[in-house]
């Protein structure tokens, strides 16, 4: 069974950093690509950005509203992603979902996890 | 990059279909046949229905079938039932490896 079991949220003070987590289980995390996505109270989804697997570089892609702030790593020898989220604002608050991405960018997520929730307040 | 226009609510009754529009530009909707939905139930995780504009992953009732045409998708349930009642969210590839989605409809079962 698929799980994405996400950590690290809790309250933080704006211009602070926080990194959350998404521990995978139940695939071979190393083939696939994994993103973030969040929902600020009441309100919708808004895609944050992903990481290719290894077999397409590895490399990240971002949503306008958090590049430069936010990064995107993974340790496949512990089938872990994390999202490093810097210089943090208000409007960054919002349960984080760490989800499994088919697609890499067209939007295809099978798997979610239970969210975890991240406040930027003073 | 602005989120796709989908109506606030819409409702039917057991039994009935209902259709929910999704309305991007060129650049994302209409541009590629990435278009996917999401049913999230309240204070759960959103679950996949519908990817590809008309595919569903395994498990998804065939009563959820999707379509577009031109700027506009859409996802009709048909047969409705009360546990169809939730949030549902379209989300579409926007070039440059970006992602949108739409603002969420709320569905009510009568």
């Amino acid at each position: 069974e698929v799980q994405l079991v996400e950590s690290g949220g809790g309250l933080v003070q704006p211009g602070r950093s926080l990194r959350l987590s998404c521990t995978a289980s139940g695939f071979t995390f190393g083939d696939y690509a994994m993103s973030w996505v969040r929902q600020a109270p009441g309100k919708g989804l808004e895609w944050v950005g992903f990481i290719r697997s290894k077999a397409y570089g590895g490399t990240t892609e971002y949503a306008a509203s958090v590049k430069g702030r936010f990064t995107i790593s993974r340790d496949d020898s512990k089938s872990i992603a994390y999202l490093q989220m810097n210089s943090l604002k208000t409007e960054d608050t919002a349960v984080y979902y760490c989800t499994r991405d088919l697609g890499a960018a067209a939007g295809i997520f099978d798997y979610w996890g239970q969210g975890t929730l991240v406040t930027v307040s003073s | 990059q602005s989120a796709l226009t989908q109506p606030r609510s819409v409702s039917g009754s057991p039994g009935q279909s209902v259709t929910i529009s999704c309305t991007g530009t060129s650049s994302d909707v209409g541009g590629y046949n990435y278009v996917s939905w999401y049913q999230q139930h309240p204070g759960k995780a959103p679950k996949l229905m519908i990817y590809d504009v008309s595919k569903r992953p395994s498990g998804v009732p065939d009563r959820f079938s999707g379509s577009k045409s031109g700027n506009t998708a859409s996802l009709t349930i048909s047969g409705l039932q009360a546990e169809d009642e939730a949030d549902y969210y379209c989300c579409s590839y926007a070039g440059s490896y970006n992602v949108v989605f739409g603002g969420g409809t709320k569905l009510t079962v009568l």
